[in-house]
């Protein structure tokens, strides 16, 4: 059971660019999210899915849009990339998005520099 | 909003040494929190989590946390601290106990322990 994958691994990308981070889980998990670690600033939620077809704005979601067209894939996609997108980028799922005492399971994360 | 206070950015002990992780959050009603542990080169992983019952919950590899209610606090403990727990450890909140946005955790800043050998 491979959990949650991330892809790429790590990215370099020109300012200006489109850009698709893509997550996968294989849990069955109703929720999925899409956070950014900056050094000083913890996670910082960019996007969730409590369900396949809907979507939710987190604490950060300007310039990133996500789609759940099914359970398991939860795409990030960056329009038009920014230097300060440049951040490590981690999906992550849980059972459900309406009961609050589930773990979050985590991926492996996304090294994204934007230039 | 609910936010989650994290008051040691960075903690160097040596091998043996006792630990306690600060961690207060901001929320008047239902919580339940977390203490998520991210080893070098590795994801975030659950170290422990609180949703109800005894205050004191015990994690992996020894680790325990303490909700005090009346203080906001969610504490990590560990008697003895090994190499191996060097780590980023953050704390985090969900606020509960059920409805639409349950399952979203806040985040704390994290503290990255290091550990000396």
């Amino acid at each position: 059971i491979a959990g949650i994958t991330q892809a790429p691994t790590s990215q370099i990308l020109a300012a200006g660019r489109r850009m698709t981070l893509r997550c996968t889980q294989d849990m069955r998990h109703n929720a999925m999210y899409w956070y950014r670690q900056d050094l000083g600033l913890g996670l910082r939620l960019i996007h969730y899915s409590n369900t396949a077809g809907t979507t939710g704005k987190g604490e950060v979601p300007d310039g990133y849009s996500v789609s759940r067209a099914n359970t398991d894939d939860f795409p990030l996609t960056l329009a038009s990339a920014v230097p300060s997108q440049t951040s490590v980028y981690f999906c992550a799922s849980s059972v459900s998005g309406e009961a609050s005492a589930d773990t979050q399971y985590f991926g492996p994360g996304t090294r994204l520099t934007v230039l | 909003a609910q936010s989650v206070s994290q008051h040691n950015h960075h903690v160097i002990l040596s091998e043996a040494a006792s630990l306690e992780l600060g961690c207060n959050y901001s929320y008047g009603g239902t919580v339940n929190l977390f203490w998520y542990v991210q080893y070098p080169g590795q994801h975030l992983q659950l170290l422990l989590k609180y949703f109800s019952g005894d205050p004191l919950v015990k994690g992996i590899k020894g680790f325990e946390a303490e909700f005090i209610k009346s203080k906001f606090s969610f504490n990590l403990r560990k008697p003895s601290v090994q190499w191996s727990d060097t780590a980023e450890y953050f704390c985090a909140v969900n606020v509960g106990p059920y409805n639409t946005n349950a399952g979203k955790s806040t985040f704390g800043d994290g503290t990255t322990l290091t550990v000396k050998p």
